[in-house]
């Protein structure tokens, strides 16, 4: 079974300045695929970025990068140039073709101006 | 396509009655799946259907709770006998299958309050 582990609770950073969230994660497949996922209060979740294990090129979309390090099973999520915007709960996914989309416990990111 | 929707959007019960969701995911999306969040926690998974086969279920879907995925499009979720317990939101998404690359797409979820 595929695990994803989330160890920071709550995060705080100041408008304009980078965060890193963390992930870990377990699956024993051999190509699987990697998701951090945003949700606004009270909003609808929405993907931030993706990452197929098969690439060694980490993912970028904008402001926002990710840390893929395949053989310490990382994951991790950095925000530059942060926005009031950002603030949200920040989840950690992970699949494969052959098992279900599973979730970390989630990351509260709170930007401050 | 309007994205994944879920009906209700809320739900009020009394403890004991059943209660059914309903989700209509993204029409091309063969996998649907069903999770429960509860308040500041992540999703936890449920189960999945991959059209209208169940693929599988969570240790968490006690014997109360029953998905249904008739003809591949639209799925329910059923909860019998509901406990205060049960209050939570329950997220339905969608997603293509083979394209594993392709994220999954939410609802807006069904927050039940069971009194």
């Amino acid at each position: 079974a595929q695990t994803v582990t989330q160890s920071q609770p709550e995060m705080s950073v100041q408008e304009a300045e980078t965060v890193t969230l963390s992930c870990t994660y377990d699956t024993s497949e051999s190509n699987y695929y990697l998701f951090w996922y945003k949700q606004p209060p009270s909003r609808q979740m929405i993907l931030v970025i993706r990452q197929e294990a098969y690439k060694q090129q980490n993912a970028t979309e904008n402001r926002f990068s990710v840390n893929f390090q395949k053989a310490a099973k990382s994951f991790s999520l950095k925000i530059s140039d942060s926005q009031l915007g950002d603030t949200a709960m920040y989840f950690c996914a992970s699949h494969s073709g052959n098992t279900p989309l599973v979730f970390g416990k989630g990351t509260r990111l709170s930007v401050i101006a | 396509d309007t994205g994944v929707s879920q009906d209700p959007r809320h739900k009020i019960t009394k403890r004991g009655q059943n209660v059914t969701f309903r989700c209509d995911p993204i029409s091309e999306h063969n996998r649907l799946y069903w999770y429960r969040q509860t308040l500041g926690q992540g999703p936890e998974f449920l189960t999945y259907f991959q059209n209208e086969a169940q693929l599988e279920k969570s240790r968490l879907l006690s014997n109360r709770f029953s998905a249904e995925r008739p003809k591949g499009s639209f799925s329910t979720l059923e909860i019998q006998r509901t406990e205060q317990g049960d209050s939570a939101m329950y997220l339905c998404a969608s997603s293509p299958f083979p394209e594993t690359n392709t994220e999954a797409f939410f609802g807006q979820g069904t927050r039940l309050t069971v009194v």
